[in-house]
């Protein structure tokens, strides 16, 4: 059980550059999620899915896209890369039970560091 | 606007005494409130949740407290240890809603 993947660990892309991040997982959760995190700024919400096929915007969506073509799999796309999308990335799984008691726990990867020079 | 606020500064502590974290929040009704923590490097791991309806939650050497009337919540590690040095981070979900709002989170640091 890898729980959460992400693939690649680390990135330098140019300016205007384009590339896909890619998050897997495997416990078949329904929802699943894609943060940045800055220093100062703490986790922000890029993208979310709610199950296979959908996909809506988070906080700061501006400038990536997203794809959830299979359930256990999350893609955050940057068509043309800037600067101001270095950051490090994590994508997050979490259940869809909201009983009473669900922890509504996240499972995060282990990152991906980015830097757009 | 919805605001959450945790400490910026880094809180260091002697080894066995127990350290207190605080997650204060703004114009927000939540339904529950979490714990993780965030080692160098690596991705946050879930600690804890507390209920709205729940004044308090322990697991181990863990403790948090929430008051809504505050709009406060305490994180308390008893007899802390070098390994509980960590950034600890709050997060609050509204009612009806799956998706958390992360704070900046607390650097811990423990000092043996």
């Amino acid at each position: 059980n890898a729980g959460v993947t992400q693939t690649p660990k680390f990135r330098v892309l140019k300016t205007g550059q384009s590339m896909t991040l890619l998050c897997a997982q495997d416990m078949n959760h329904e929802y699943m999620y894609w943060y940045r995190q800055d220093p100062g700024m703490g986790l922000r919400l890029i993208h979310y899915s709610v199950g296979e096929g959908t996909t809506a915007k988070g906080e700061v969506p501006d400038g990536y896209n997203v794809s959830r073509l299979k359930k256990q799999n999350f893609l955050l796309g940057l068509e043309s890369a800037a600067p101001s999308q270095t950051s490090v990335y994590f994508c997050a799984s979490s259940y869809t039970d909201r009983g009473p008691t669900s922890s509504y726990e996240q499972y995060f990867g282990p990152g991906t560091r980015l830097t757009v020079t | 606007s919805q605001k959450i606020e945790q400490n910026s500064e880094a809180l260091n502590i002697q080894e066995g005494k127990t350290a207190t974290l605080t997650c204060n929040y703004t114009n927000y009704s939540p339904a529950y409130l979490q714990w993780y923590r965030q080692d160098p490097g690596r991705g946050p791991v879930f600690l804890l949740l507390i209920r709205e309806n729940e004044k308090e939650k322990r697991k181990e050497r863990l403790k948090v407290t929430f008051d809504t009337t505050l709009k406060q919540s305490l994180f308390h590690i008893t007899a802390s240890q070098p390994a509980d040095s960590a950034t600890y981070l709050c997060a609050l979900s509204s009612g009806g809603s799956y998706i958390p709002t992360f704070g900046r989170g607390t650097s811990l640091i423990v000092h043996p």
